[in-house]
């Protein structure tokens, strides 16, 4: 059973701190990673992939992507109130996404 | 603009009578799937279709069918609506291989 563990939170930062959100997953093969946000009550829409170990940056996004150990993170800089939402990794298998949890941030003025 | 839609994006329905929902998207993605979505929990994959090819997963009830009569759109029907189905139902797309972007969802309760 392949899967993708997140810790639920709350994670609560101030504004303007950076939120460090972290995944890891199963599958050693795994390819293909994903960050969703998800505000309450709303579908996900994507923040950012990332194939390749190592960083890969998008505005005030990061995604960090170590295969060796496993893990995935995504770090946001200058966090915003906006910012406060339930972030989604997903590890693609196949035609599949296979999700953690999630991860509540918080982000307090 | 290219985008998933869902319709209606709230339904009501008695416990035990069917409902369908739909989903249709203008981005030609080749890959069309159906989410359960529970609070508090990750999206539940039901079912996926790429092309025409409908895969089932292993714990989707029987309860639940779905359709894709073209490219552009997908149904999901449940026949008989259970309390424990009340749900956010989410559409996503994709090409094979590719990002999957989701709808907007639809908010189902069962009364």
């Amino acid at each position: 059973q392949k899967e993708v563990e997140q810790n639920s939170g709350p994670l609560s930062v101030p504004e303007g701190a950076i939120a460090s959100l972290n995944c890891t997953y199963s599958d050693r093969g795994s390819q293909s990673f994903f960050w969703y946000r998800q505000y309450s009550g709303k579908s996900p829409e994507l923040i950012m992939f990332i194939y390749s170990n190592g960083d890969k940056e998008d505005g005030r996004f990061t995604a960090q992507l170590n295969k060796a150990s496993q893990y995935v993170s995504l770090l946001i800089r200058d966090s915003q109130p906006s910012d406060s939402a339930t972030y989604l990794c997903a590890v693609k298998d196949t035609d599949k996404l296979i999700f953690g949890t999630g991860t509540r941030l918080q982000v307090f003025p | 603009d290219a985008m998933v839609i869902q319709n209606p994006r709230y339904q009501v329905t008695q416990f035990g009578k069917p409902v369908t929902l739909s989903c249709s998207q203008t981005l030609n993605h080749n890959v069309m799937y159906w989410y359960q979505q529970k609070s508090s929990q990750a999206p539940k994959l039901l079912f996926h279709y790429y092309d025409k090819d409908f895969n089932n997963e292993a714990d989707t009830p029987d309860n639940f069918q779905s359709r894709r009569p073209n490219t552009s759109f997908c149904f999901l029907d449940i026949r008989s609506p259970g309390l424990g189905d009340a749900a956010m139902y989410l559409c996503a797309t994709s090409k094979r291989d590719d990002t999957q972007y989701f709808g907007p969802g639809t908010r189902l309760t069962v009364l």
